[in-house]
């Protein structure tokens, strides 16, 4: 069975830091790029970054809202994903969920049901 | 940045329905744009890409069509089960962009 299982969420500070982990199953996950979109509560859903597979250097790519402050890397040995989370701000409470995307065109095929994280001020 | 922007935000119909939702991006994306559907505390769920290619799964009710800058997503005789979030998503160019969301709700 394909699947994608998110963790790592928790309740952080302003200002603080957090790691979100994705673990991949039941596919090729090294063919794969893959993203992270999150959900604030009661808003709509915003894609946070992409990585590239090998073939394409692991190359990524970020939303405005954390470029310089988030990173996406990728362990296709431990066919996982992650988000690094620094200097985090309330306004990045949400629920982030790890998705797959297509081999071209990259639709985001494959989402894990979400880890949630919370930054208090 | 494209933005998709989605009509209506909220819909409210009944089982049986016709329904259409419109999303309108700001230039041009060619073909490349999805629909997901999303329900409450649930991750979302890819219906239909490139716009008119249904996933598979899909109930052939769900329909998408449109191209550059107008696309639609049709369902053509709702369901209890389709009762929902649907959310139009382009990427022809990042940042990658999702409409605002259309709510469908019982009449």
């Amino acid at each position: 069975e394909v699947q994608l299982v998110e963790s790592g969420g928790g309740l952080v500070q302003s200002g603080g830091s957090l790691r979100l982990s994705c673990g991949a199953s039941g596919f090729t996950f090294s063919d794969h790029y893959m993203d992270w979109v999150r959900q604030a509560p009661g808003k709509g859903l915003e894609w946070v970054g992409r990585t590239r597979n090998k073939a394409n250097s692991y190359t990524t790519e970020y939303a405005a809202s954390v470029k310089g402050r988030f990173t996406v890397s990728r362990d296709d040995s431990k066919n996982s994903l992650y988000l690094q989370m620094n200097s985090l701000k309330t306004e990045d409470t949400a629920v982030y969920y790890c998705a797959r995307a297509t081999i071209k065109p990259y639709y985001m095929d494959v989402w894990g049901k979400g880890t949630t994280v919370t930054v208090s001020s | 940045d494209i933005q998709l922007t989605q009509s209506p935000s909220f819909l409210s119909a009944s089982v049986g329905d016709r329904v259409t939702i419109t999303c309108r991006a700001s230039q041009g994306i060619s073909s490349h744009l999805a629909w997901y559907q999303q329900k409450p505390g649930k991750a979302p769920k890819l219906l239909i890409s490139g716009p008119s290619t249904l996933q598979s799964g899909v109930p052939s009710r769900f329909s998408g069509s449109g191209s550059e800058t107008e696309f639609t997503l049709t369902i053509s005789s709702l369901q209890p089960e389709d009762f929902a979030t649907y959310y139009c998503q382009q990427l022809n160019a990042y940042p990658v962009t999702f409409g605002g969301g259309t709510k469908v709700e019982i009449k």
